[in-house]
This record gives C-alpha cells, structure tokens and sequence, in this order.
C-alpha cells in the first residue's frame, strides 16, 4: 500500500538551529518518486524538490539539504541555520503508479 | 504564465446547498487533480483527470463531482453541501500522470458548510 509518514506533527526551534523533518514511505513500486512542499502561514503550497527512487544523492540548496536513503524508505529534509522565514508546514509526497500520497505534515515553529 | 487559479477565495454554505469550485491553469498541463486538506491529515485527493473528457476518483470521491471539458479548466462540484466538507481545498496540475512530473498547486479554497 502507498503511505507516507511525518512523524513529527510539530518542531519548534530557535532561530540558526539546524533541525530536520522527518518522512518515511512505503510503495509496490520500483519506479516512484518523492516531493517535499512547504506551506507558509499564507497557505500555498510551495513545491522545494523531487527526488527519484533510482537517484540516492542527497541534494543541497543553499540551507536545504535532503537525505534520501532507499533502504530505510527515508525521505529526509534538513534546514540548517534556521530561520524565522522557514516556519511553515512542511509535506514530504510519494508519487508512484496509483498516484500522489501526502504525509500529514510537520509544523516548523522556528522562534526569534 | 498565471499558473494555477482557483475561485473563489472562501466560501460559506449552508447544508445542503450545492456549489462549483473553479480551477484553470494556463500551462497547458493535461494532468488536473483536486485535494483536499483536513488538520493532520495532509492532502488527500478527491478526484483527477488525465486530459479532457477523462476524469477518475481519488481516495476520497464521495459527495464531489468533476468535469473535463477543457485542458484549461477542471471544476469540482458539490452537490449537496455537508459539514463533513468543510476544508481548504487544492486545485493542482502537471504536464501528465507521470511519476516524474512536478504537481503545482492553486492558491487554495477555503470552504465552510454550516
């Protein structure tokens, strides 16, 4: 079954902590693919980046970074010296052949 | 390029009214999928289409109906409004159905049935 898990609902942290969100997915499929958006308070959904299932480099943009890792079905996000802008609802997405499938989301607080 | 649009803003019913959530993207995308988003749920999808004349259900179908007359256009309606609906809804599209294509999303409806 398609499923994607964001096991943290909410993280707070202070501003120039580094802090990681974490997502977990399962899939039948061999050929899929992993998302992650970003939802400021303003409330669009902001894609940030697409990874696929035969390309296991992490992948840096400037403070963002992402740790895919295929034998642990980890799709993880890393912000590092966060900031206040970064405060958001983050979702990490599968999409395969039945589909996209949304984790729940993880809430990013990051506090002055 | 507008993107994704999506009309109206917010919108208030009363049970069992009925209503049409508009979206239409300019990108000439074929893929059209409608989401919705409940607290701690994340987004779960309603129904989708393909390209014109070609609509199918998601996970959570019940109580909507879809249309593809256009590539341009895919409006979600509600036939007889429940509070059970009340949520932001999602218009989003991708070039096609293909696992690698990005979905990009409208700014959302926020719906509330009373």
């Amino acid at each position: 079954a398609q499923k994607v898990t964001q096991a943290q609902t909410e993280i707070s942290v202070v501003e120039k902590e580094d802090v990681t969100l974490d997502c977990v997915y399962e899939t039948r499929d061999t050929t899929y693919y992993l998302f992650w958006y970003k939802q400021p308070p303003s409330g669009e959904l902001v894609f940030l980046i697409r990874r696929n299932s035969f390309d296991e480099q992490n992948e840096i943009s400037g403070r963002y970074s992402w740790n895919f890792q295929k034998s642990t079905s980890s799709f993880n996000f890393t912000i590092t010296a966060s900031q206040v802008v970064d405060s958001a609802v983050y979702f990490c997405a599968l999409r395969d052949n039945n589909d996209m499938r949304f984790g729940a989301g993880t809430r990013l607080t990051v506090k002055p | 390029n507008a993107g994704v649009t999506q009309t109206p803003k917010f919108q208030v019913l009363k049970t069992g009214q009925s209503m049409t959530l508009q979206c239409a993207q300019d990108m000439n995308h074929e893929y059209m999928s409608w989401y919705r988003q409940d607290p701690g749920m994340g987004l779960r999808l309603i129904h989708y289409s393909v390209g014109a004349g070609i609509t199918d259900q998601g996970e959570v179908p019940n109580g909507y109906n879809v249309s593809r007359s256009t590539t341009e256009d895919f409006p979600l309606r509600l036939l007889s409004a429940a509070p059970s609906q009340t949520s932001v809804y999602f218009c989003a599209s991708s070039r096609d159905r293909l696992y690698q294509e990005t979905q990009y999303f409208g700014p959302g409806t926020r719906l509330l049935v009373l």
